[in-house]
């Protein structure tokens, strides 16, 4: 069972418009979470993370909104440029002092073509 | 050469095989990590290594033999594979989780595209 959805495969945006890429949880111990960027024939890149304790974290036209309640994650780009146009995965990670602490479980990805 | 370095890029093999990917990293971490990504799949942990001691195996089948000789270099040494096995094969590192500081942010390498016959 996956504990980390995006339900979206794929995402197209114009540029200069906001891109919003979502990412659900099922696990309540998840406590961190990031969100890479892939490019083709490379590996994923980190971009931003978020700490439970935050419902926001802002880094310049990237911005990822948590709502705890709601198992929810979004990451918002704006304004989105044809150089975003990558695949997106969505990672969290769990507090867990029996070795596996800062482990990553990912989500699909959402693949974003930002068009000019 | 900096950041995680993955080397082959592209491997073909056969069942009957043996061979080995290595993965180097040039940023000083303590902690390095296997994962494969299958089409249509999020990426799976399969190995980490912290401080060169493997902490975690994700039931990965016994034909996936890890190997991390010391912090910079980890292998993943395979043999007598089958054609579900093939996948991009990823390496990462991160500073190892320590007591009071638990997550830190992986930085991959660029992956080995691996086919198996």
């Amino acid at each position: 069972d996956q504990q980390v959805k995006q339900n979206s495969p794929s995402l197209s945006v114009q540029e200069g418009r906001i891109s919003i890429l979502n990412c659900d949880y099922t696990n309540s111990m998840f406590d961190y979470f990031l969100w890479y960027k892939k490019y083709p024939a490379e590996g994923p890149t980190f971009l931003i993370s978020i700490s439970s304790i935050k419902d926001k974290n802002e880094d310049g036209r990237f911005t990822v909104f948590l709502n705890k309640s709601a198992k929810h994650l979004s990451l918002h780009i704006v304004p989105s440029q044809p150089g975003d146009s990558a695949v997106y995965f969505c990672a969290a990670s769990r507090r867990d002092y029996g070795g596996s602490q800062g482990n990553l479980i990912f989500g699909k990805g959402t693949k974003l073509s930002v068009k000019p | 050469e900096t950041g995680v370095t993955q080397t082959p890029r592209h491997l073909v093999m056969g069942m009957t095989n043996k061979k080995s990917l290595k993965c180097e990293q040039h940023l000083g971490h303590n902690a390095m990590y296997w994962y494969k990504q299958s089409a249509k799949k999020p990426l799976e942990l399969m190995f980490v290594y912290n401080f060169k001691e493997q902490t975690e195996n994700n039931s990965v089948p016994s034909r996936f033999s890890p190997e991390c000789p010391n912090s910079s270099h980890l292998f993943l040494h395979l043999h007598t594979l089958q054609p579900e096995d093939s996948a991009l094969y990823l390496c990462a590192s991160s500073q190892a989780a320590l007591a009071g500081v638990l997550h830190h942010e992986q930085f991959f390498g660029p992956g080995t595209r691996l086919t198996v016959l």
